[in-house]
């Protein structure tokens, strides 16, 4: 089964500070990962595709990189807002697995 | 502005079946593929199913093959996902979601629609 690995699950931070999520592939995906926000209580919505390109409209304090198996999202400077859930999805082929999670809460 | 919203979300014993729809609106349906995407309270999200623009490719999770089939009616703008043989872990608000241009990622989301499986 291919399987979409996220770190840390869970994470508390202050608000400016600068936090990284990653997300592992199981096997190699390419640049074809995204990465969504789910803010309590609302549906998802997409902050990056291609693995680092920035859908318009996403602040510029959130950021892509990585490629193949390893993918990390990066907030800058932490805002109250960032608040949420975040999500990445593999969408190369089926299946478009998700990775479990990872909760973002401020310290 | 793309629109999309989902009905028929309902409480059904294990072992019944539903039919959800999703209803477009503020764009050329017929251009994209279209996906569901279920969430369990208080779990994370679970790809479902992905069709093609004009239903000739169908795709399915593990876990819901052979008991759910992904339809498509673009003279009405409509995505359905008709569910078999329901269990109690396809409790779920489903969402669907329509593909971002010519990338296979979900760019527009509708609100979602729940699914009480009961045991």
């Amino acid at each position: 089964d291919f399987q979409m690995t996220q770190s840390p699950s869970s994470l508390s931070a202050s608000v400016g500070d600068r936090v990284t999520i990653t997300c592992r592939a199981s096997q190699g995906i390419g640049n074809f990962l995204a990465w969504f926000q789910q803010k309590p209580g609302q549906v998802p919505n997409l902050l990056v595709y291609a693995a680092s390109t920035l859908r318009s409209g996403v602040p510029s304090r959130f950021s892509g990189s990585g490629s193949g198996t390893y993918f990390t999202l990066i907030i800058s400077s932490l805002q109250p807002e960032d608040v949420a859930t975040y999500y990445c999805q593999k969408y190369n082929s089926a299946p478009w697995t998700f990775g479990q999670g990872t909760k973002v809460e401020i310290k | 502005e793309a629109q999309l919203m989902e009905f028929g979300g309902d409480l059904v014993q294990a072992g019944g079946s539903l039919r959800l729809s999703c209803v477009a609106s503020g764009f050329s349906f017929s251009a994209y593929d279209m996906t569901w995407v279920r969430q369990a309270p208080g779990k994370g999200l679970e790809w479902v199913s992905t069709i093609s623009n004009g239903g000739s490719r169908t795709f399915y999770a593990d876990s819901v093959k052979g008991r759910f089939t992904v339809s498509r009616d673009n003279t009405e703008d409509t995505l359905y996902l008709h569910m078999n043989s329901l269990r109690v872990e396809d409790t779920a608000i489903y969402y669907c979601a329509k593909f971002f241009d010519t990338l296979k990622v979900a760019d527009v989301w509708g609100a979602g629609t729940t699914v009480i499986a009961s045991p």
